[in-house]
């Protein structure tokens, strides 16, 4: 069965980093795509980005130039870290597999961590 | 961006009554389209895929139809454990996005 499993520290001083491990089991991150979501207080969900089979990205563009999604395939596990973060960045973050048909969706999902930005 | 509108915002259904939530893509989305519920403190699952493909494990009363920028989720006979936020989702195009949810409770 495959699980996926957040970890990292809750709490995030604005203008600094935000640095999430997701830890894949039962199924190798060099194939399929693998990427995060964020859901924000009040329920808006955001797409932020993924990290392919072959270890290509794609991002939202609403993140710009703050985001980078990596991945250790030794330890089959991929990262997200988001720099200069604000108030704003404060979320519940899922890692997810995505299956591609032509589209994409997320058939797998970690069960979450909430990141709060607060000095 | 797609811009995915969901609707109703809330709806409150009484066991066995017929449920039905819309979204509507500001574009043709080709049916590209998936619905997921999400329970409190749970993760979303998949519920629908390619707008009306049920994903494995979900139970029959689910059903998804639709096409072009009109789409639906069905519950056919309102259960229990039906209760939480369901959220729809376009994977067409970049960046994918997410309905603002519908939040469905028992009556």
């Amino acid at each position: 069965e495959v699980q996926l499993q957040e970890s990292g520290p809750g709490l995030v001083k604005p203008s600094q980093s935000l640095s999430l491990t997701c830890s894949v089991t039962g199924y190798s991150i060099t194939s399929n795509y693998w990427g995060w979501i964020r859901k924000f207080p009040g329920n808006k969900m955001e797409w932020m980005g993924y990290i392919s089979y072959s270890g290509s990205t794609s991002y939202n563009p609403s993140l710009k130039s703050r985001i980078s999604i990596t991945r250790d395939t030794s330890k089959n596990q991929f990262f997200l870290q988001l720099n200069s973060v604000t108030t704003e960045d404060t979320a519940t973050y899922y890692c997810a597999r995505l299956r591609y048909y032509g589209y994409k969706h997320f058939d797998y999902w970690g069960q979450g961590v909430m990141v709060t930005v607060s000095s | 961006d797609i811009q995915m509108t969901q609707s109703p915002a809330s709806l409150s259904a009484s066991l066995g009554e017929t449920v039905t939530i819309q979204c509507r893509a500001s574009e043709d989305i080709y049916s590209g389209l998936a619905w997921y519920q999400q329970k409190p403190g749970k993760s979303p699952q998949l519920l629908i895929y390619g707008a009306s493909s049920l994903q494995d494990g979900v139970p029959s009363r689910f059903s998804g139809s639709g096409s072009g920028t009109q789409y639906s989720l069905k519950i056919s006979s309102m259960q229990t454990e039906d209760e939480g936020v369901y959220f729809c989702q376009q994977g067409l195009k970049y960046p994918y996005t997410f309905g603002a949810g519908t939040k469905l409770e028992l009556k």
